[in-house]
């Protein structure tokens, strides 16, 4: 059983149609939860981190929240720009590596 | 500029050959991590190290071999062992070795391909 699930495997928005990814974990004791950006034959890029449920952050049309038991990346008004490969990782009490899921291919046509 | 260096960008392997990823860093940061990342499998751990002179396996280790001489370096031997080298390697480093503060700092990945 995968400890972290992303959803959908992909998704193609038009530009401009807001929409959501979804981050799924199992672990328990959650120290950490990270976003990753990444672009085609590039090495993943960070994004965000959240550490308790409730926390929310912020950056130009990408909003990233955490409840106990999953991580929502939203994408406002999109742009051809954001299409990449978004990365969700969990980093989990007594473990040293971060754990992550299969990444969401977005797609945004203009 | 402080970074990950990953060479060489895209590697070619013959059957029984070994080679070698070199990934160097220049962030002072204590761990280093070396991931596999195939199509639909996400990101695979390899090998991973908190600190000089100490390495420990990880998700996937075999046919594959690291050290950690230096705090900078962290390079990784794909050997003839390995039976199905393909893949896009990528080499991350973290502050700490627990990978918490800040998460990973990643390189730009070498692209390795049997011939």
């Amino acid at each position: 059983e995968d400890q972290v699930t992303q959803s959908p495997e992909a998704l193609r928005l038009q530009e401009g149609e807001s929409s959501s990814l979804n981050c799924s974990y199992t672990v328990s004791g959650l120290r950490g939860l990270f976003w990753y950006r990444q672009d085609p034959g590039k090495g993943p890029e960070f994004l965000f981190t959240l550490y308790s449920a409730g926390e929310e952050k912020e950056k130009e049309r990408l909003k990233a929240t955490l409840t106990k038991k999953e991580s929502f990346l939203h994408i406002t008004a999109p742009k051809p720009e954001d299409s990449a490969t978004y990365l969700c990782a969990v980093h989990w009490a007594g473990s040293y590596q971060l754990t992550f899921g299969k990444g969401t291919k977005l797609s945004v046509i203009p | 500029d402080g970074g990950i260096t990953q060479s060489p960008k895209y590697l070619f392997r013959k059957e029984g050959q070994n080679v070698t990823l070199s990934c160097e860093q220049n962030l002072n940061h204590d761990a280093m991590y070396w991931y596999r990342q195939d199509p639909g499998q996400g990101l695979r751990l390899i090998y991973y190290s908190q600190i000089v002179n100490d390495f420990q396996k990880g998700d996937i280790a075999e046919g594959y071999s690291v050290s950690r001489e230096k705090k900078e370096s962290f390079p990784l031997t794909v050997t003839s062992a390995q039976k199905n080298p393909t893949a896009f390697y990528l080499c991350a480093s973290s502050i700490d070795p627990s990978g918490h503060t800040l998460g990973y700092t990643f390189g730009s990945g070498t692209r390795l391909t049997v011939v």
